[in-house]
């Protein structure tokens, strides 16, 4: 079964620009997750996708969003970018999201903000 | 507010020896807790976890110990081996309404295992 993959991995942008992030999750999982990954604040809770629906969201800015499509695939937009939103996001995927030892986590996107 | 800490950035530690990395949190309402490894550019691996009614898990050379009351949990790696070497970070995790859970991060804790 293939792992949780995410595209691209390395992103490089400036200022002001907008970008678009991408995970596909595992086959028949439905719940897809999104983290924010700074050396200065670990792990940060971005929101929780299930069956295309928001279910729960942490706390970022609106520049921060996300969707899901019908085959769960989700993808994560950050506009109007900051030097601070470097960082690797990582998404991860589970069958139902609410069993979390059971979320597998993809390789992330390592985004540099010039 | 962070309300799961893990207040040793780095650990060092010797090939056979026991490592310890702590956690501590404050919020109450966490149910469960759980530990994750990282690797250079590799996303998170799970580990090991507990369950807020329990105090102990073990899993082979992992155990992770939690004390209620101190609102502390514990990873014990015994013994420890240079393939350990990693980030590990605790989590722990609340109800967000209905059947929605949600994962809180502490901000990790590198462990080097030296040969």
């Amino acid at each position: 079964k293939a792992g949780v993959t995410q595209t691209p991995r390395y992103l490089i942008k400036t200022r002001g620009q907008q970008v678009t992030l991408s995970c596909s999750p595992i086959s028949g999982h439905r719940s897809v997750s999104w983290y924010q990954q700074t050396p200065g604040q670990g792990l940060q809770f971005l929101f929780e996708y299930f069956s295309e629906t928001q279910r729960n969201k942490g706390n970022f800015p609106g520049r921060f969003s996300g969707r899901q499509f019908s085959n769960s695939r989700s993808e994560m937009n950050v506009s109007t970018l900051e030097l601070g939103d470097s960082a690797l996001y990582l998404c991860a995927s589970s069958l139902v999201g609410a069993s979390y030892n059971e979320q597998f986590f993809g390789p992330g996107t390592r985004l540099t903000v010039l | 507010d962070q309300q799961v800490k893990q207040n040793s950035p780095s650990l060092s530690v010797q090939e056979g020896r026991i490592s310890i990395l702590n956690c501590d949190y404050t919020n109450s309402m966490f149910d469960y807790f759980l530990w994750y490894k990282k690797y250079p550019a590799e996303g998170p691996t799970f580990l090991i976890s507990i369950s807020s009614i329990k105090d102990k898990n073990e899993d082979g050379r992992f155990t992770v110990f939690l004390n209620k009351s101190a609102k502390h949990l514990s990873l014990h790696i015994v013994p420890s081996q240079p393939g350990d070497s990693a980030v590990y970070f605790c989590a722990a995790r609340v109800n967000s309404g209905g059947s929605n859970y949600k994962l809180t991060f502490g901000k990790g804790t590198l462990l080097t295992v030296n040969p």
